[in-house]
């Protein structure tokens, strides 16, 4: 069974460009999340999707960072225009939603590393 | 205030040895899972091992086990006989069941490194 898949692995853009991070989840997996670590800082929540739905979004930073799940498949995260903060590793992970929230496992993908010029 | 706490920047265990990874969390939420995470150099995250806070027993899985200490609110990953390749970055991580939803709350991780 494929793990959780992110494109691109890395992207190097300059402050003010657009960039899309791609998150294609476990297969089945209704849960999808996405975390990004910045610079020598924890992994911090930004969103929770539960198939096409956003379930929280209190951990999105700005309104530059805009998530979508069209179909409750795979889903982006689109950082517009970015900044030198935002600089980092962002993390997608999915999980079933079938055990309760205290023990639900969430699988990670390997993370996209963006470098905001 | 820091949610989950690891002390250890960096450590190092000769192979074949035990080595203990410290983690203290604090929450009021009586229901919470931990969570242990591994992150070699490949960048990927490869979960290891949960505890949830009824538990009664300590969380096995294979050579890693979680020394769950709930009235000091700890909860230490412990590898037994160090292998080369469990070199990594390691994360410590909480979610509460009943306040926090499907957020999971990471530590700062420790980083082990396997001595040959």
């Amino acid at each position: 069974e494929a793990g959780v898949t992110q494109f691109p692995s890395h992207s190097v853009i300059e402050k003010g460009q657009t960039v899309t991070l791609r998150c294609d989840p476990i297969s089945g997996h209704d849960n999808l999340y996405w975390y990004r670590r910045v610079m020598g800082k924890e992994i911090k929540f930004l969103l929770h999707f539960v198939k096409e739905s956003k379930q929280d979004e209190s951990g999105m930073p700005n309104n530059r960072f805009l998530a979508e799940r069209t179909g409750g498949t795979y889903s982006t995260l689109k950082v517009q225009p970015a900044e030198l903060e935002d600089s980092g590793v962002y993390f997608c992970a999915s999980s079933q939603g079938l055990a309760g929230i205290r023990q639900e496992t969430q699988y990670f993908g390997p993370g996209t590393r963006l470098l905001v010029l | 205030a820091q949610k989950i706490t690891q002390t250890q920047p960096g450590m190092f265990v000769q192979e074949k040895e035990a080595v203990t990874l410290d983690c203290t969390y604090d929450t009021s939420d009586p229901s919470y899972g931990l969570f242990w995470y591994k992150q070699p150099s490949s960048g990927e995250m490869i979960f290891l091992i949960y505890q949830g806070s009824y538990d009664q027993q300590n969380a096995t899985e294979g050579r890693y086990s979680l020394n769950f200490q709930k009235a000091r609110k700890s909860a230490n990953l412990v590898i037994s006989a160090s292998q080369l390749g469990d070199s990594a970055m390691y994360f410590c991580a909480m979610r509460e069941g009943r306040t926090g939803g499907f957020k999971t709350i990471f530590g700062a991780g420790t980083r082990l490194f396997v001595k040959a």
